[in-house]
């Protein structure tokens, strides 16, 4: 049974490019979440989605971040005109529903790189 | 809101000695507790949670945590420390309204394990 699987492991962008983050949950997972993990800092919520809609995206910056989950493949979450700021770790994680019975499985991360 | 303080960004014990991770919480309503262990270049693992109950709870790999409403608390022990310990521990705190896996992080704290 695999895990929550993210790709690509490491990212390096030149600033002004778009990164684009993939994630696709658990098996039988239908609620993503993305966070955000700055250098010597714990993990920031960015956004919370189910199939196809975005429930949460309170913590999302109001500029240039996105993110989708399609009825069909992995979560995105897309970056553009890539900024030295963005430098950091992102974590998307899954659950299987949004109780507390229902905690969330992280994926490896991504390692963005702005250079 | 809510909000999360983990005392001590790093911590360090000899092998075979107890370990004490400190972290405090401010909810309004309720809260749900957890705490991550995360092993370098990997994504957070759960190590247990309090929901309801028994304010004792007992993890993985020997940690465990009370819940102590007074002192708003939720402290990670473990009796003997082992250098697999050597990581970095995350409490989080979600709440029964809203989003229950929606979690706000603690900014950590490393342990290092010596000899």
């Amino acid at each position: 049974n695999a895990g929550v699987m993210q790709n690509p492991r490491h990212l390096v962008r030149r600033r002004g490019q778009e990164a684009r983050l993939r994630c696709s949950p658990m098996k039988g997972h239908s609620h993503v979440y993305w966070y955000r993990q700055l250098p010597e800092e714990g993990l920031k919520f960015m956004v919370y989605l189910q199939k196809e809609n975005i429930i949460d995206e309170s913590g999302m910056p109001k500029e240039r971040f996105s993110a989708e989950f399609p009825k069909e493949g992995p979560s995105i979450l897309r970056i553009q005109q890539v900024v030295r700021g963005d430098s950091a770790a992102y974590f998307c994680a899954s659950s299987p529903g949004q109780g507390y019975n229902s905690p969330l499985h992280f994926g490896n991360g991504t390692r963005l790189t702005v250079t | 809101a809510q909000s999360v303080t983990q005392l001590g960004s790093h911590v360090s014990v000899s092998e075979g000695a107890l370990v004490l991770l400190r972290c405090n919480y401010s909810s309004s309503v309720p809260p749900y507790l957890f705490w991550y262990v995360q092993y370098p270049n990997q994504g957070l693992q759960l190590l247990l949670k309090y929901t309801t109950g028994a304010t004792l709870v007992k993890g993985i790999n020997g940690f465990e945590a009370e819940f102590k409403k007074s002192e708003t608390s939720f402290h990670l022990t473990k009796p003997s420390a082992h250098m697999s310990d050597a990581a970095e521990y995350f409490c989080a705190v979600s709440s029964i309204t809203g989003t229950a896996s929606k979690l706000t992080f603690g900014t950590g704290t490393r342990l290092q394990v010596t000899l």
